[in-house]
C-alpha cells in the first residue's frame, strides 16, 4: 500500500540555522511528490513538487527538496530559517493520473528559536 | 489570483445537528477534495470528485455525504453530527493539466457539542 512517513513529529530549530525536514514514501511506480506548508489557521499552500527529470527541486520561499529513488526519499531543506518558517509542513505522493488524490504525511511542525 | 473559498472559517453546531460545509474555487478545476485534518493524524481524504455530479469514497466516508451540482462547488454534509466529527476540514481542488497539484481553502473548523 501506498504511504508517507515523516518520521519527525516537531523540529526546533534556531533562526539561522539549516533545516532539512524528512519524507519517506512507500510507492511502486514512480511517484509525483509534493511538500505543503501550513501556517497556523491557514490552509496548505504548495512549497515545491517532483515529477521527474532533476531530482533538486527548488520551490518557493528558499526551500529546496532533493528525490532519492534508492532511498525512498524526498526530504525538504532550507540553508538558513527564518522565523516565519515556523507552520508545519506535510510531504504528500501522488501517481501519474491521480489527478490530485494524494496521500498525505502526517506532518512536521517546525519552531524556531529566535 | 486563484481560490478556493470555504463558506464558514469557524462552526459550531451541537450534536444530531445537519452541517453544510460549502467550498468553491474559482479555476475551473475538473478535481474537489474534502479531507479531514486532525493533530497527530495529518489529512484524511473524506470524498473527492473528478466531476459534476460524480463522487468517490475516500479513506473516511463514514458519517459524511458530499454534493457537487456544479463544477465550482462542491458541499460536505454531515448529516447527524457527532462530537468525534470536531475538527478542521479543508477542501482543496486540482486540475486534471496540473499533474495533481491542490490547491486548498483556508479550512472550516467545526465544533460540535
Amino acid at each position: 500500500a501506498q504511504s508517507v512517513t515523516q518520521p519527525d513529529i516537531h523540529i526546533t530549530v534556531s533562526e539561522g540555522a539549516s533545516l532539512e525536514l524528512r519524507c519517506n514514501y512507500s510507492y511502486g511506480a514512480t511517484p509525483y511528490l509534493f511538500w505543503y506548508v501550513q501556517s497556523p489557521g491557514q490552509g496548505l499552500q504548495l512549497l515545491l513538487k517532483y515529477f521527474s527529470g532533476d531530482t533538486l527541486v527548488q520551490g518557493i520561499k528558499g526551500f529546496e527538496a532533493e528525490f532519492k529513488r534508492s532511498q525512498s526519499s524526498f526530504n525538504l531543506r532550507k540553508p538558513s530559517v527564518h522565523w516565519s518558517d515556523a507552520a508545519e509542513y506535510f510531504c504528500a505522493v501522488g501517481e501519474q493520473g491521480s489527478q490530485g488524490n494524494l496521500i498525505f504525511g502526517k506532518g512536521t511542525k517546525l519552531s524556531v528559536k529566535p | 489570483d486563484v481560490k478556493v473559498t470555504q463558506s464558514s472559517r469557524y462552526l459550531v453546531k451541537r450534536t444530531g445537528e445537519k452541517v453544510f460545509l460549502e467550498c468553491v474555487q474559482d479555476m475551473d478545476h475538473e478535481n474537489m477534495f474534502w479531507y479531514r485534518q486532525d493533530p497527530g493524524l495529518g489529512l484524511r481524504l473524506i470524498y473527492f470528485s473528478y466531476d459534476v455530479k460524480m463522487k468517490e469514497k475516500g479513506d473516511i466516508p463514514e458519517g459524511y455525504s458530499v454534493s457537487r451540482e456544479k463544477k465550482e462547488r462542491f458541499s460536505l454534509i454531515l448529516e447527524s453530527a457527532s462530537t468525534n466529527q470536531t475538527s478542521m476540514y479543508l477542501c482543496a481542488s486540482s486540475s486534471y493539466r496540473n499533474t495533481g497539484e491542490l490547491f486548498f481553502g483556508e479550512g472550516s473548523r467545526l465544533t460540535v457539542l
